[in-house]
Parts: structure tokens; C-alpha cells; sequence
């Protein structure tokens, strides 16, 4: 049973568009999230987090917002660019462990 | 600072050979993380250590995978026999101290069993 899910395999926006990934997850008790980036050929990359005690954090382009009583959040890119196609994953850390969400691939064409 | 460092980065191999893949994680760190990709799965965790015990191996698919850690600065993680649908890419990961906030993974070791 996934605990975190990213129900959308892939994802394709234009160029200075919005892009918004999403991700649920079922464990109440998770008080922490991350998104990793996956380039082809490399290991995925720490992006940006978020404390279960804030509803929103930003770095630059890049905006995580968690919605507690849906146990959902989202990773927000804007504008996207073309260096952000990438696989992103949701992960949260559990006890002495993480746990992934499947990933997303997300395209930004030129 | 070198990052988590695996090996080899690609190997192809034919079915029933012995796999060993190897990683070095962040000096310092203590916890250390077998993760393996495929299309279906996601990242899925095989086993993980922490300083050097190895803590869950639940995600380990069968007895025919292995993993070791002899010391703080080395992990191999073996497949014997390898079949073709071990065929994936495994990584590597560490966290300094005990269920730290960032984990670090290495490039990764992608493995094509024929």
C-alpha cells in the first residue's frame, strides 16, 4: 500500500507556464515532506521541503504548498523552463526511513 | 565534499551471473540506503543501515539479493543469481545521523540483465 502517491505519470506545459505537480499520501503522522529532481542518468537531487507546521514555502521559482486536512501538497515551478523536464519525486521521511512517491515526469517545451 | 559515490555506473550481465554493486556514502553520514527504480514502482527501498546494522531489509525482493555493510565508508549490495528482471537502477543514499531531513543519493549503478 503507497503511502505516498503521485497519481500523475507525466505532465507536459509550455515554456513560462505554471507547472503543478501533486502528491497524496495517507500517513497522518508524517510531519515532513521533500521534492527530489531526477535528471536522466543521475540520482535524484534535494529541491525544496516543508514542515507539517507551515502551509506554504518558497525558494525562487519554486513553491511547495501542503494542505494538512487533505493530506495533499504540491510542488509549483514559475515560470517552468526547459531545464526543469526532470522526474519529480514526493518523499517524507517515517521512523528511520523514506518513503517515495512513484514520480512524475514533467516536460516543459520550448 | 564528494558525494555518495557508487559503482559501477552500468553494468550488463548475462542471466544467472553474480551482481555486485558497490557504494561509498558522505563521510560522516550513519545511515546508509539501498534504493532500486523501475518504471512500475517508482523508488523502492531494498534495505537500509544504520551505522553499519542493518535496520529493514523487508523491501529486499528475494533471497537471491544481498547486502553488506562492513564498515562506515562501504556497502556492496549482490545479486546472485541476477535474472533479467532484476534489470533496473539501484541507488545509493545517505543521511547524516538518525533519521536526518535530507537524504543524499549517489548516480546510481544501472544494471541490464540479458
Amino acid at each position: 500500500d503507497q503511502q505516498v502517491k503521485q497519481n500523475s505519470p507525466s505532465l507536459s506545459v509550455q515554456e513560462g507556464r505554471i507547472s503543478i505537480l501533486n502528491c497524496d499520501y495517507t500517513n497522518s503522522m508524517f510531519d515532513y515532506f521533500l521534492w527530489y529532481k531526477k535528471y536522466p542518468a543521475e540520482g535524484p537531487t534535494f529541491l525544496i521541503s516543508i514542515s507539517s507546521i507551515k502551509d506554504k514555502n518558497e525558494d525562487g521559482r519554486f513553491t511547495v504548498f501542503l494542505n494538512k486536512s487533505a493530506k495533499h501538497l504540491s510542488l509549483h515551478i514559475v515560470p517552468s523552463q526547459p531545464g526543469d523536464s526532470a522526474v519529480y519525486f514526493c518523499a517524507a521521511p517515517y521512523g528511520q526511513n523514506f518513503v517515495f512517491g512513484p514520480g512524475t515526469r514533467l516536460s516543459v517545451l520550448p | 565534499d564528494a558525494g555518495v559515490i557508487q559503482s559501477p555506473r552500468h553494468e550488463v550481465t548475462e542471466m544467472g551471473q553474480e551482481v555486485t554493486l558497490r557504494c561509498k556514502p558522505i563521510s560522516g553520514h550513519n545511515s546508509l540506503f539501498w534504493y532500486r527504480q523501475t518504471m512500475m514502482r517508482g523508488l523502492e527501498l531494498l534495505i537500509y543501515f544504520n551505522n553499519n546494522v542493518p535496520i529493514d531489509d523487508s523491501g529486499m525482493p528475494e533471497d537471491r539479493f544481498s547486502a553488506k555493510m562492513p564498515n562506515a565508508s562501504f556497502s556492496t549490495l549482490k545479486i546472485q543469481p541476477s535474472e533479467p528482471r532484476d534489470s533496473a537502477v539501484y541507488f545509493c543514499a545517505s543521511i547524516p545521523g538518525f533519521a536526518g531531513n535530507t537524504i543524499y543519493f549517489g548516480e546510481g549503478s544501472w544494471l541490464t540483465v540479458v
